[in-house]
């Protein structure tokens, strides 16, 4: 079964800072997609970023890149000119390319932004 | 384009009554997905229906079920209703052609057992 795991239950970060949120996955799948989600105090998950394993570069979204270490099973959020708009939990996702699968989180990382 | 919509936002039910959670997708997405949200579990999948008929299941008991209709509006049902069953609820929705993008949440029913 495939597992996601997220190391960092809490994370600061100062206001227009840059901040790495970790996230570990365990597949035996070579092909899947991996997502970042931000679920602020409204409680709706919101999508920030998305990676297609078979993609070697690394998907960029404004402020929000990731490295993505396929060998490693790495997948690392990094938040650049941190924002208080920011502070929210972070989820790392997985989900198998092939078949309906669900989706599988993370237990989550907390951001606090201080200003 | 409306998003996902979840309601009630809040629920308050006593021990071993049961509960009913609605969720309407984004209008031409046909799967909807259900996931339990507690501070101790994380997320948890519980099911997902596309087209009326459940197509994956999550390792929860047979108290927690659910449904779709042919408008893909989707209901999930539990009974005998358990201190522990007290979470987030959330539902998504996808359409084949977004998958790949994950899915669209709605901002999820908060469930109390008291």
């Amino acid at each position: 079964a495939q597992t996601v795991t997220q190391s960092q239950p809490e994370m600061s970060v100062q206001e227009a800072e840059t901040v790495t949120l970790s996230c570990t996955y365990d597949t035996s799948e070579s092909d899947y997609y991996l997502f970042w989600y931000k679920q602020p105090p409204s409680r709706q998950m919101i999508l920030v970023i998305r990676q297609e394993a078979y993609k070697q570069q690394n998907a960029t979204e404004n402020r929000f890149s990731v490295n993505f270490q396929k060998a490693a099973k790495s997948f690392s959020l990094k938040i650049s000119d941190s924002q208080l708009g920011d502070a929210a939990m972070y989820f790392c996702a997985y989900r198998r390319r092939s078949g309906n699968t669900p989706l599988v989180f993370g237990k989550g990382t907390r951001l606090s932004v201080i200003a | 384009k409306a998003g996902v919509t979840q309601t009630p936002r809040y629920l308050i039910k006593t021990r071993g009554q049961q509960v009913t959670l609605s969720c309407s997708p984004i209008s031409g997405h046909r799967s909807v997905s259900w996931y339990q949200q507690t501070p101790g579990q994380g997320l948890q999948f519980l099911f997902e229906y596309f087209s009326e008929t459940q197509r994956n299941k999550g390792n929860f008991p047979g108290r927690f079920s659910g449904r779709q209709f042919s408008n893909s509006r989707s209901e999930m049902n539990v009974s005998t209703l358990e201190l522990g069953d007290s979470a987030l609820y959330l539902c998504a929705s996808s359409s084949p052609d977004s998958s790949s993008y994950g899915y669209t949440f709605g901002s999820g029913t908060r469930l109390t057992v008291v």
